[in-house]
């Protein structure tokens, strides 16, 4: 049973223009999300996080969105450069525990 | 500052076998989590591991078992392996709290299993 959805497998923007990367959760127990992104041929590197108390987190170029409500959260990354180009994953974890639950990523490519 | 360290790389076994795989967590950090990502999925959580003590367990079968050591590092086992278990073993440490922490992952161990 997949907790954590990501139902875009892939996505191409514009280099300058912005990247949105949705994710879906279905477990009203998470109240923690992060974001990782992965490079071919590396682990995931961490990206961005947000508890559930608030409902958006900036970090220079990436911001995430957290709607409770809807059990939805995104990234938004602007501008969007070459550089970005990897796959995105979401997670989500209750804050008492340590396991984290993966979505199954988006491929994000970005077109100089 | 060392990251997540993890070897070997790369792993090639026959259906039936045995394989251990061996991570070191980042400095500074105790815990450290087992996570198993097949071809086009996320990673599932396998087990974590502090103190010595498997902590906490996904949905894995028994032929899945872990070690850490008085160093923190730690070992995955995995004992009669099937077909199915050829993925991308990826360790993730963290620093054991009452709240759940980011953990750091390691660039994975590739296991084929033929």
């Amino acid at each position: 049973d997949q907790q954590v959805k990501q139902n875009s497998p892939s996505l191409s923007v514009q280099e300058g223009r912005i990247s949105i990367l949705n994710c879906d959760y279905t477990n009203s127990m998470f109240d923690y999300f992060l974001w990782y992104k992965k490079y071919p041929a590396e682990g995931p590197t961490f990206l961005i996080s947000i508890s559930s108390i608030k409902d958006k987190n900036e970090d220079g170029r990436f911001t995430v969105f957290l709607n409770k409500s809807a059990k939805h959260l995104s990234l938004h990354i602007v501008p969007s450069q070459p550089g970005d180009s990897a796959v995105y994953f979401c997670a989500a974890s209750r804050v008492t525990g340590n396991q984290f639950y993966f979505g199954t990523g988006t491929s994000l490519t970005v077109i100089p | 500052d060392a990251g997540v360290t993890q070897s070997p790389t790369h792993l090639i076994k026959t259906r039936g076998q045995q394989v251990t795989l061996r991570c070191s967590p980042k400095s500074g950090h105790d815990t450290v989590s087992w996570y198993q990502q097949a071809l086009g999925q996320g990673p599932q959580f396998i087990f974590q591991y502090y103190e010595e003590e498997e902590r906490q367990r996904g949905n894995f079968p028994d032929r899945f078992s872990g070690h850490q050591f008085p160093n923190y590092s730690s070992e995955l086992n995995v004992n009669a392996l099937l077909l199915g278990d050829s993925a991308l073993y990826l360790c993730a440490s963290s620093l054991f709290q009452r709240e759940v922490d980011t953990q750091y992952f390691g660039p994975g161990t590739r296991l084929t299993v033929l």
